[in-house]
């Protein structure tokens, strides 16, 4: 079982939806990325979280260290948003590493 | 304009035949790592490095070797290359450590034949 997963595997969504990706984890964590994938394979990061709530425009993402969970939402989507969105956790046991979810795929049909 | 290179983009190699991929920041960042990415398991971190001379496996190291010689670099170095190597390869880099932003060079595709 992966350390981290993110649901759904795959989205598909009409312009203007609010949209919601989850990621759960199974350890301890210092730092939860969430990570925009770009059609064209560019990886650009979102928001780096410890706890709390980050919002940027339209983009908000929330995070639970009690529940082991965190969101990425959406508002007033738009066929740009389409891409996949990675979770990755850093670990809270000594290491620097960084463990990944294998994505969401979301696709905004205008 | 702040950014990670990586070259070469594409390489197509044989079994076998030594190869090096190229990192380098224009940040001063000290945390460097790569990933490989594979479809269905997503991103993989191979190793990384907390800063010159100081680097550590991550969760795929097997075949592959890195240096840090200089802050700004982190090649990557297949010795021996074998077609489960073919993946598609990604360097970042961020201050300090994963706690912050990370910094995503454009990518490699590799092909081992």
């Amino acid at each position: 079982k992966n350390e981290v997963e993110q649901s759904p595997q795959n989205l598909t969504a009409q312009e203007g939806e609010f949209i919601t990706i989850n990621c759960s984890y199974s350890v301890g964590i210092s730092a939860l990325h969430w990570l925009q994938q770009h059609p064209g394979g560019g990886i650009v990061s979102l928001f780096m979280l410890s706890s709390g709530k980050k919002k940027h425009g339209r983009l908000i993402a929330t995070i639970n260290i009690q529940e082991k969970h965190s969101s990425l939402h959406i508002t007033a989507s738009h066929p740009r948003d389409s891409a996949v969105y990675i979770c990755a956790v850093g670990a809270n046991f000594g290491n620097e590493k960084l463990t990944f979810g294998t994505g969401t795929r979301l696709t905004i049909i205008p | 304009e702040a950014q990670v290179t990586q070259n070469p983009r594409y390489l197509i190699t044989v079994t076998g035949k030594k190869l090096t991929v190229t990192c380098s920041q224009n940040m001063n960042h000290e945390y460097m790592s790569w990933y490989r990415q594979d479809p269905g398991l997503g991103l993989r971190q191979i190793y990384y490095s907390m800063n010159v001379e100081v680097t550590d496996k991550g969760d795929v190291p097997e075949g592959y070797k890195v240096s840090r010689k200089e802050k700004r670099n982190f090649p990557l170095i297949l010795e021996s290359p074998s077609p489960n190597q073919t993946s598609l390869y990604f360097c970042a880099s961020s201050w300090g450590s994963f706690y912050n932003e990370q910094f995503f060079g454009p990518g490699t595709r590799l092909t081992v034949l």
